[in-house]
């Protein structure tokens, strides 16, 4: 079964500043997805960031990205420039490829929050 | 603007009284799924629809059923609420696909007194 672990429960970061929150994963899979979720307070959960498993590029939108390490199972979200706006619980999730013997479910890390300081 | 909604925001029960809570979408997706994320918890997944085929998760206790009678709305029955199920219950969904991204409803925080 594969696992997501979110080490970091909480994080703070200056305003402007960057941070980066980590994940790790275990599967035995060579071919699988990979996502972090922000969730702010009382509001729904939205896709901050997405990568394919076999694609050694890592993946950026905008201020965020990831340092996808794949022989260590090492999936790392940088966020530059840091916002008031970007304070929310984020959660690492796994995805197996999609199959007639699978769910399509995500696997979720245990979250971290993240504060940030104006 | 196409987006996935659930209702109640807030639901509050009694102790062994059933409940439902339901899930629309206007983005066509063939896939919905269940989430329950108790506090501070990641979110769990309890099943999901892939068009109307229904799926389980294993520990998915006997407690929770869904509905799915089209493609628009699926629905959380809870027949018999403890203490131990109140939390945030999610909806999400998906076209069929690995890459392509959950769209997570605002979700159905439920109390059970």
């Amino acid at each position: 079964a594969q696992t997501v672990t979110q080490s970091q429960p909480e994080m703070s970061v200056q305003e402007a500043e960057t941070v980066t929150l980590s994940c790790t994963y275990d599967t035995s899979e060579s071919d699988y997805y990979l996502f972090w979720y922000k969730q702010p307070p009382s509001r729904q959960m939205i896709l901050v960031i997405r990568q394919e498993a076999y694609k050694q590029q890592n993946a950026t939108e905008n201020r965020f990205s990831v340092n996808f390490q794949k022989a260590a199972k090492s999936f790392s979200l940088k966020i530059s420039d840091s916002q008031l706006g970007d304070a929310a619980m984020y959660f690492c999730a796994y995805r197996r490829v999609f199959g007639s013997s699978n769910t399509g479910k995500l696997i979720f890390g245990q979250g971290t929050t993240l504060q940030v300081k104006p | 603007d196409a987006m996935v909604i659930q209702n109640p925001r807030y639901q509050v029960t009694q102790f062994g009284k059933p409940v439902t809570l339901s899930c629309s979408q206007t983005l066509n997706h063939n896939v919905m799924y269940w989430y329950q994320q108790k506090s501070s918890q990641a979110p769990k997944l309890l099943f999901h629809y892939y068009d109307k085929d229904f799926n389980n998760e294993a520990d998915t206790p006997d407690n929770f059923q869904s509905r799915r009678p089209n493609t628009s709305f699926c629905f959380l029955d809870i027949r018999s609420p403890g203490l131990g199920d109140a939390a945030m219950y999610l909806c999400a969904t998906s076209r069929m696909g690995s890459y392509n991204e959950q769209f997570f409803g605002p979700g159905t925080r439920l109390t059970v007194l």
